[in-house]
């Protein structure tokens, strides 16, 4: 079992609708990271996390330190808005290098 | 100006030939990664450098040598390419040290296919 998981693995959704994609992780972490990755390949950090909850635009991403769990939401989705979003921590052990999860790939129609 | 550049985007190849994808990062960061993304899109650690110093070292096969001549630099050389090293490389900076919990700055991705 991977380190860090994510739900939904697809998700497809209509312009408008509100977006969760959800993050679970299962070791101590220094930080949690949201990245997009873009149809064409490119990855953009969105936030880094390590408690309570940002908020940038429409984006929004939580996480509970005490659960191991974040969520990015998105409201007001819109097309443009498809792409792959990856949750990633930093682990308090060892090197604290960036363990990913696998990924959700959200596609939202017109 | 783009912040993290490799070269180059695509790289196709045979089996058992040596190649490097070059990484540049003009942010003034003390520290570089290489990530490796496979054909399920999962994307892994393989290297990182602060200030031109191995800090962490993935359980990477020795075929692959990372060299960091500059902060600004990070290089990756591939020796004896094999067909599971088709991926797409990413090239990654940040502001400080690798454990530190500063943002990462991603570069465009090299897609390596070796046939």
């Amino acid at each position: 079992k991977n380190e860090v998981e994510q739900s939904p693995q697809n998700l497809t959704a209509q312009e408008g609708e509100f977006i969760t994609i959800n993050c679970s992780y299962s070791v101590g972490i220094s930080a949690l990271h949201w990245l997009q990755q873009h149809p064409g390949g490119g990855i953009v950090s969105l936030f880094m996390l390590s408690s309570g909850k940002k908020k940038h635009g429409r984006l929004i991403a939580t996480i509970n330190i005490q659960e191991k769990h974040s969520s990015l939401h998105i409201t007001a989705s819109h097309p443009r808005d498809s792409a792959v979003y990856i949750c990633a921590v930093r682990s308090i052990i060892g090197a604290q290098k960036l363990v990913f999860g696998q990924g959700t790939r959200l596609t939202i129609n017109p | 100006d783009t912040a993290v550049s490799q070269t180059p985007k695509y790289l196709v190849t045979q089996m058992g030939n040596d190649k490097s994808i070059k990484c540049e990062q003009n942010l003034g960061h003390d520290t570089m990664y290489w990530y490796k993304q496979d054909s399920k899109k999962f994307l892994k650690i393989m290297f990182s450098y602060n200030n031109k110093e191995l800090i962490i070292n993935e359980t990477v096969p020795n075929r692959f040598s990372p060299k960091s001549p500059d902060k600004a630099h990070l290089n990756l050389h591939i020796n004896s390419l094999e067909l599971g090293d088709s991926a797409v490389y990413f090239c990654a900076s940040s502001p400080g040290l690798a454990g530190g919990t500063d943002t990462q700055y991603f570069g465009p991705g090299t897609r390596l296919t070796v046939l």
